[in-house]
């Protein structure tokens, strides 16, 4: 059964630091991994999706990295702003299966 | 402008009111589901449809019934809800049944039963 963790739970910086944020999984038979953001309220806002055969995929301050073989991934924000601050959910998509799994999140906390 | 809509955004209602929460797609995406957001255990998957009448079981599917007469459209029915169905409900859509797939989600629907 393929199980997603983020760590850690919650994370609070000063504006304009980088960080990483982590994923891992326990089976490497994916299709794809897919990085959410959640806004308290607010539904679910797709920020990057890497196929298992890609390494990263970059958009804007944001880059994410995939290591299949390792069930690992990392999401990376660069010059972090306030209007970062979210829930952040990393999800993988099983092979032959049609749901995501997810983790649990990481509460992201920006401060001004 | 491409979305998923839900409708309603939140529902206070008592044991055993039939309710049905709408979930509605402009994207003409051939797969949709429904997933269930709950403190401590993360998103779950109720159901999912891979086209029209064509649906299948989640992880936890029991407490709900879903259907899928037109393709933009895929409706939550909880036929007799109980509290432990109080929880963030999301509606998801993508446009290929295979791997290479971006999932869209709906804004969400709180449901509180009591």
């Amino acid at each position: 059964k393929q199980e997603v963790t983020q760590i850690p739970a919650a994370l609070s910086v000063p504006e304009g630091e980088n960080l990483v944020l982590n994923c891992s999984f326990t089976d490497s038979a994916i299709y794809n991994l897919q990085w959410f953001r959640q806004d308290p309220g607010k539904g679910l806002t797709s920020l990057l999706l890497i196929q298992s055969s890609q390494r990263e995929q970059t958009s804007g301050r944001l880059n994410a990295s995939l290591d299949k073989s390792s069930g690992r991934s990392t999401l990376y924000i660069a010059a972090s702003q306030p209007g970062d601050s979210a829930t952040y959910l990393c999800a993988v998509k099983p092979q032959g299966a049609q749901k995501l799994v997810f983790g649990q999140g990481t509460r992201l906390t920006i401060n001004p | 402008e491409a979305q998923v809509t839900q409708n309603p955004r939140y529902l206070i209602t008592v044991t055993g009111k039939k309710l049905t929460v709408t979930c509605s797609q402009n994207m003409n995406h051939e797969y949709m589901s429904w997933y269930r957001q709950d403190p401590g255990l993360g998103l779950r998957q109720i159901y999912y449809s891979m086209n029209v009448e064509v649906t299948d079981k989640g992880d936890v599917p029991e407490g709900y019934k879903v259907s899928r007469k037109e393709k933009r459209n895929f409706p939550l029915i909880l036929e007799s809800p109980s509290p432990n169905q109080t929880s963030l409900y999301f509606c998801a859509s993508s446009l290929k049944r295979g791997r290479e797939e971006t999932q869209y989600f709906g804004p969400g629907t709180r449901l509180l039963v009591l």
